[in-house]
């Protein structure tokens, strides 16, 4: 099936740094998704993003659908303990429907 | 309030059995979804329905079915022909007259645990 590359798998957290992460495809998205999922819980929706160079806030969190279309980013700022979690993107192929393409997610943890 | 269940949160269950994953919501969405998701790895689809009567395989359906009786019931059956059932399942919904169908919004998930 279609490939979503989400890097990097994993990153260490320092309070209140900003992070970066993001996903890539060589396919054409019509729409990207991020979100987090916390330990034994569901993924919950962070923003959502339909259209080419769009940039969306929700709170410290920033995302941006590519121009190519074939990826995006996620930019969290000003880091707090709370963002531990796993972050995945999804993008909606055109051909696909309602479907969605999950990334393998990036798995974000406090610095020792 | 408004939202998706799954129960129960934990299921063990012998080899050889068959199970039924619960996944309910009060959303009003049309489209209802079942994933995979094994330690470390991302979400596999494994059904989806668009409309009640009416389902599709995803990418992993081999030794799982399901049924769309009621707008808000999705149950997933995890059959004794399925090799590696031990995985986390999630139930997602989206769409219909409460907002984009491209929005997945996610139960709280069941881990089954088979030995």
């Amino acid at each position: 099936g279609q490939q979503l590359n989400q890097s990097p798998q994993s990153m260490f957290i320092q309070e209140g740094e900003d992070v970066s992460m993001n996903c890539t495809s060589s396919s054409i998205f019509n729409t990207w998704l991020w979100y987090k999922q916390d330990p034994g819980e569901g993924p919950v929706l962070l923003i959502a993003l339909y259209k080419a160079g769009e940039l969306t806030s929700n709170g410290r969190l920033t995302a941006q659908f590519g121009i190519t279309r074939k990826d995006s980013f996620l930019n969290i700022s000003a880091s707090i303990p709370s963002d531990v979690g796993i972050y995945f993107c999804a993008g909606q192929l055109e051909a696909a429907g309602n479907k969605l393409t999950f990334g393998g997610g990036t798995r974000v943890l406090v610095k020792p | 309030d408004g939202g998706i269940t799954q129960s129960p949160k934990y299921l063990f269950r012998k080899e050889g059995q068959n199970v039924t994953l619960s996944c309910e919501q009060n959303l009003n969405h049309d489209a209802m979804y079942w994933y995979r998701q094994d330690p470390g790895q991302g979400l596999r689809l494994i059904y989806y329905s668009q409309i009640v009567n009416d389902f599709q395989k995803g990418d992993i359906a081999e030794g799982y079915s399901v049924s769309r009786e009621k707008k808000e019931s999705f149950p997933l059956t995890v059959t004794s022909a399925q090799k590696n059932p031990t995985a986390f399942y999630l139930c997602a919904s989206s769409g219909g007259l409460a907002g984009p169908s491209y929005e997945q919004y996610f139960g709280p998930g069941t881990r089954l645990t088979v030995t």
